[in-house]
């Protein structure tokens, strides 16, 4: 079975600059989750999707972040314009519906603003 | 908000010791699962636990669920060098309708 698969990997950009991920969930999961982890911590839920539905963005810095999951299946998130301190380690991660916790996790996209 | 509370925040220990990690919370969770990340991957889930008092083993890890539901431990027998990693404890204080808090990690590192 295929993990949770995100791309680029690494991504620099200069400030005021737009910026987009990529995350495609396991097969079969309904729950798409997006967290954004700073060096030196845990990971810290941005968004959280049900199929296609999000039904948790309350920590999503909606006046430069935005995220869709069209189709349910995959998904992207967008920072438009970054700031220097949108630098972090950008994760996915998928689980079966919303009600089973076990969360799997891609490898990430590590973002640096410049 | 929720805050998990993780300890030690690092610790180095030498190949063949046992490792024992806590996290401890001031609410009350449902759910509690142990990743650990190393550098440049995500998270990976070692452990999950859904029950107060429960004690569940993957391998050399071991991991209980505390009684009082508002704690928990991941204990790491007989460390080899490739146990090296940030473990991270998880929790969920209402089963899919809140989202998982994440502790601050514990870094571990084993000499050989």
């Amino acid at each position: 079975e295929a993990g949770v698969v995100q791309s680029p990997r690494y991504k620099i950009i200069e400030k005021k600059q737009p910026v987009a991920f990529w995350c495609n969930p396991i097969s079969g999961h309904n729950t798409l989750y997006w967290y954004r982890q700073n060096l030196g911590q845990g990971p810290e839920l941005l968004i959280r999707y049900e199929n296609e539905e999000a039904v948790d963005d309350s920590q999503l810095p909606k006046d430069r972040f935005s995220a869709e999951r069209l189709k349910g299946v995959d998904s992207t998130l967008k920072i438009q314009p970054a700031e220097l301190g949108d630098s972090a380690v950008y994760l996915c991660a998928s689980s079966r519906t919303g009600g089973v916790t076990e969360a799997f996790f891609g490898q990430g996209t590590r973002l640096t603003v410049v | 908000g929720q805050q998990l509370n993780q300890s030690p925040q690092s610790m180095f220990i030498q190949e063949g010791e046992d490792v024992s990690m806590n996290c401890t919370s001031s609410s009350i969770f449902n759910t509690w699962l142990w990743y650990k990340q190393e550098p440049g991957e995500g998270p990976v889930l070692l452990i999950a636990l859904y029950k107060a008092g429960e004690l569940t083993s993957n391998g050399r890890l071991t991991a209980q669920f505390g009684i009082t539901r508002k704690d928990s431990f991941l204990n790491i027998s007989a460390s080899i060098p490739s146990d090296v990693g940030i473990y991270f404890c998880a929790g969920q204080s209402n089963s899919g309708n809140t989202p998982l808090v994440f502790g601050k990690g514990t870094r571990l590192s084993v000499i050989a």
